[in-house]
């Protein structure tokens, strides 16, 4: 079965500064990866996805991912973090069409 | 552009009472996913339905049953109702096709589900 994990439960950064939160996959063939947030009393919202092509994928709020695939990695990013970027991120990869999640990352931007 | 919808949006219930939640997917949205996610956890794949059918099943409670309608609305419905049945419930659409498109759910608010 295909899978993501997340390494940290939790990040902290100052306003303004980068933001990467962490993501590595297990999976057969082409992967196909996502990019999940998750505000407090909120649903999911999409954020990016890699399919194929290019390995650095723009998404939403300006958030960007970099695929690695020599380290099976997946870690999204942000140039310059938002107090307003505080949420929980998820990866998920399909497994057989239905989505699979990692445990989660709880962002904190401090000002 | 309309998304996913949820009703209710929050819901409190007494143990072994029942309760029903409702998603209507995005226009022309073919399949809807059930997920739920309980508290500090990452959403679980519940159920999902592809044309009114039940496509593929998860960690579903078997006092747990669902269906699509033809209008391709969702309707979970969950019986003797459990304290650890408190969670955050969501449901997803997409619309059937081929390559990526196919897994690029969209979700909606979710329903926060409380049994006391």
């Amino acid at each position: 079965a295909q899978s993501v994990a997340q390494p940290e439960d939790q990040v902290n950064v100052a306003e303004g500064n980068p933001l990467t939160v962490k993501c590595t996959y297990s999976v057969s063939g082409n992967p196909y990866l996502f990019w999940y947030v998750q505000y407090p009393n909120r649903g999911l919202q999409f954020l990016l996805k890699y399919i194929t092509g290019d390995n650095l994928v723009k998404g939403s709020y300006g958030f960007e991912a970099e695929f690695n695939k020599s380290q099976t990695s997946f870690h999204l990013k942000k140039p310059s973090a938002l107090v307003s970027d505080s949420a929980l991120y998820f990866c998920a990869v399909p497994n057989d069409y239905k989505l699979s999640f990692g445990a989660g990352t709880t962002v904190t931007v401090r000002a | 552009a309309a998304g996913v919808i949820q009703s209710p949006r929050h819901l409190i219930k007494e143990k072994r009472e029942t309760a029903t939640l409702k998603c209507y997917p995005i226009p022309r949205h073919d399949t809807v996913y059930w997920y739920q996610q309980g508290p500090g956890q990452d959403p679980q794949f519940l159920i999902s339905f592809y044309e009114k059918m039940q496509s593929d099943k998860g960690s579903i409670p078997d006092r747990f049953s669902a269906q699509q309608f033809s209008d391709y609305h969702s309707e979970l419905n969950m019986s003797s109702l459990e304290l650890g049945d408190s969670a955050l419930y969501f449901c997803a659409s997409l619309r059937f096709g081929v390559g990526a498109a196919t897994y690029e759910q969209y979700f909606g608010p979710g329903t926060r589900l409380t049994v006391t």
